[in-house]
This record gives C-alpha cells, structure tokens and sequence, in this order.
C-alpha cells in the first residue's frame, strides 16, 4: 500500500483560504468514505481535524472542512489564522490505514 | 478523560527486538468497538501506520512490516505492547500510540517517543 499523494507545501495569506488535496486509489480513499486529516505543529502530537471525509471533532473551527471527489480528498481551510501554520496528513482506512506524504502549510 | 502515553528505550542497537508500551485511560480496550493504533515518524517525514488491536484481539497489521511487528493487550493493566524485531537505523523515529475512534481514526493520541537505532 503506497503513501497517499499530497503537495509538499501550500501557502496563503491570512484570511485567504488554502486547499490540500489528497490523491489516492479506488482502493483506499476512493473506494471508502474513511479519509481523515491531522495537524501536526512542530515537536507535537498529531491533532484530529476532520474524519469520515467532512466531519469536525467538537471543537475544530469551522473554518476547517474536508470533502471527496472520485480518488482525492480534500482539506480547505477558510479564513487563514497564524495559528494554521503546521504540517497536514491525510489518511484513509481500507481494511489497514495509509497516511499521506504530508503538506507544510505556511502563513505569509 | 481519555490519555495515552508512550514508554520503552530511547536508543537500540540494530538487530535487536524493540518493545514499547502504550499505557492509557480514560477508557477500556475491553469495550466493544475500542481500538489503539500505533503510527511512527521518522525525523522530518511522514507519519507511518504500523500496527492496531481491537477489543475484541483483533490484530492489523501494517503490510510492508508484517513479518516484523506483534501487538498485544493486557487490558487489566490498561496496557497495550508493540514489539518489532531485527531494527534498523532506517527505524529510527517517533512512534505514538493512539486511540481509533468509532469508525477509523485516530482521535486521541499519545505525546511520542524518539526511538534511535545506532550502534
């Protein structure tokens, strides 16, 4: 099972909107609604943002939405904020977990 | 309150059997439906699923490193044991213990422990 695809970094100004995609297979995330994303800031733990493709955790601002299309998942975040500036991982589950290749977001 | 947290060595020599342990709370892996993963980064990359079981001991397991993992419970100790043999420099990483939610991520995890594989 090879890493899920993602671009290796994306930028935006604050209170732009960034996207990352996710690319993967029929058999991973095209094949199952199980892609979820983390956020990892430096030295730090992963952070749940999004699961089941476009579900939030409690707490998660809104300003964080997932979806899909066919083979690619997608993480936007709407409206920049300093505290946005991590690295992001995708991951889907099909019968064993894949994470993806990992984005650096950078705030300009 | 659901915690969990990392423990073994921080360096082993290649060719040795490296054995961690995830010890949590909050929650139990005798409940229907709870799991605990394992994932590791190496320094400056991607995470890397390895390992996960179920309450019920059911066991997945990563399959480029199948033939080298084994994963355990001890549910009275809230516990779970992740054992990996014949390490390697390449193995050096970050590996964290997590909780798998209700349908397929991993919604609490643990703070990491740096493993080195050096001689």
């Amino acid at each position: 099972q090879s890493a899920l695809t993602q671009p290796r970094s994306v930028s935006g100004s604050p209170g732009q909107s960034v996207t990352i995609s996710c690319t993967g297979t029929s058999s991973d995330v095209g094949g199952y609604n199980y892609v979820s994303w983390y956020q990892q800031h430096p030295g730090k733990a992963p952070k749940l943002m999004i699961y089941d493709v476009s579900k939030r955790p409690s707490g998660v601002p809104d300003r964080f939405s997932g979806s899909k299309s066919g083979n690619t998942a997608s993480l936007t975040i709407s409206g920049l904020q300093a505290e946005d500036e991590a690295d992001y991982y995708c991951c889907s589950y099909a019968g064993s977990y894949v994470f993806g290749t990992g984005t650096k977001v950078t705030v300009l | 309150q659901i915690t969990l947290k990392e423990s073994g060595p921080t360096l082993v020599k290649p060719t040795q059997t490296l054995t961690l342990t995830c010890t949590f709370s909050g929650f139990s892996l005798s409940t229907s439906g709870v799991g605990v993963g394992w994932i590791r980064q190496p320094p400056g990359k991607a995470l890397e699923w390895l390992a996960l079981i179920y309450w019920n001991d059911d066991k997945r397991y990563s399959p480029s490193l199948k033939s080298r993992l084994t994963i355990t419970k001890d549910t009275s100790k809230n516990q779970v044991v992740l054992t990996m043999t014949n390490m390697d420099p390449v193995d050096t990483a970050t590996y964290y213990c997590a909780h798998e939610g209700i349908l397929y991520y991993f919604d609490y995890w643990g703070q990491g422990t740096l493993v080195t594989v050096s001689s």
